[in-house]
């Protein structure tokens, strides 16, 4: 069971607006920031949101992150079928010493 | 252009210690913002964060992993590496290296491509 908090699946169809959600606590996301990763079928995880609502280069801006609370959301405007993948959220924890937690992730099916 | 690649054995029998090596390539090890780590993925399930380290020697380690577990890093080779004690088939998993940066807290922003380990009998 993971610490953070994620529906098992998405969808949604081309051109559609899907989000995310990724549920904490006060130790990781209520006191850190959120990160989100995308992973293709085979392939390792990348980054596809840092601190919360930043996104590294190279990444459309058709995604984009927030937080509130103990709670983040990632949400995909313009859903394309390559977008179809498994999702994950992180944040570190400051409970015993400090490790990062990473939701259970999401699997993302565009129709 | 930075990359990290995985090796070691891809099969250990029950008992036994895993142990990989992630050798960094096109970047410094020994860089203050960045911490070196290990995450794993069973088949079909979801990532696991194993641990991390500086190139000082500073590491952190999760927590339900932590008794089983040592990260070490050789600057001198720019590699890190990961052992677990006393292996079970619950360690079977696909095993990513990473590197973390770490500003005002860590994520894993560059990644390997991955080796499988099993454990079998």
């Amino acid at each position: 069971q993971s610490v953070l908090t994620q529906p098992p699946s998405a969808s949604g169809t081309p051109g559609q607006r899907v989000t995310i959600s990724c549920s904490g606590s006060t130790s990781n996301i209520g006191s850190n920031t959120v990160n989100w990763f995308r992973q293709l079928p085979g392939t390792a995880p990348k980054v596809l949101i840092y601190s919360n609502n930043q996104r590294p280069s190279g990444v459309p801006d058709r995604f984009s992150g927030s937080k509130s609370g103990t709670s983040a959301s990632l949400a995909i405007s313009g859903l394309q079928s390559e977008d179809e993948a498994d999702y994950y959220c992180a944040a570190w924890d400051d409970s015993l010493n400090g490790h990062l937690v990473f939701g259970g992730g999401t699997k993302l099916t565009v129709l | 252009q930075l990359q990290l690649q995985e090796s070691g054995p891809g099969l250990v029998k029950p008992s036994e210690t895993l142990s990989l090596t992630c050798k960094v390539s096109g970047g410094s090890i020994s860089r203050s913002t960045y911490y070196w780590g290990w995450i794993r993925q069973s088949p079909g399930k979801g990532l696991e964060w194993i641990g991390s380290i500086h190139y000082s020697g500073s590491t952190y380690y999760n927590p339900s992993l932590k008794s089983r577990v040592t990260v070490s890093v050789d600057t001198s080779k720019n590699q890190f590496s990961l052992k677990v004690r006393s292996v079970t088939a619950a360690d079977t998993a696909v095993y990513y290296c990473a590197r973390h940066y770490c500003g005002a807290d860590c994520y894993p922003d560059h990644w390997g491509q991955g080796t499988l380990f099993i454990v079998f009998s």
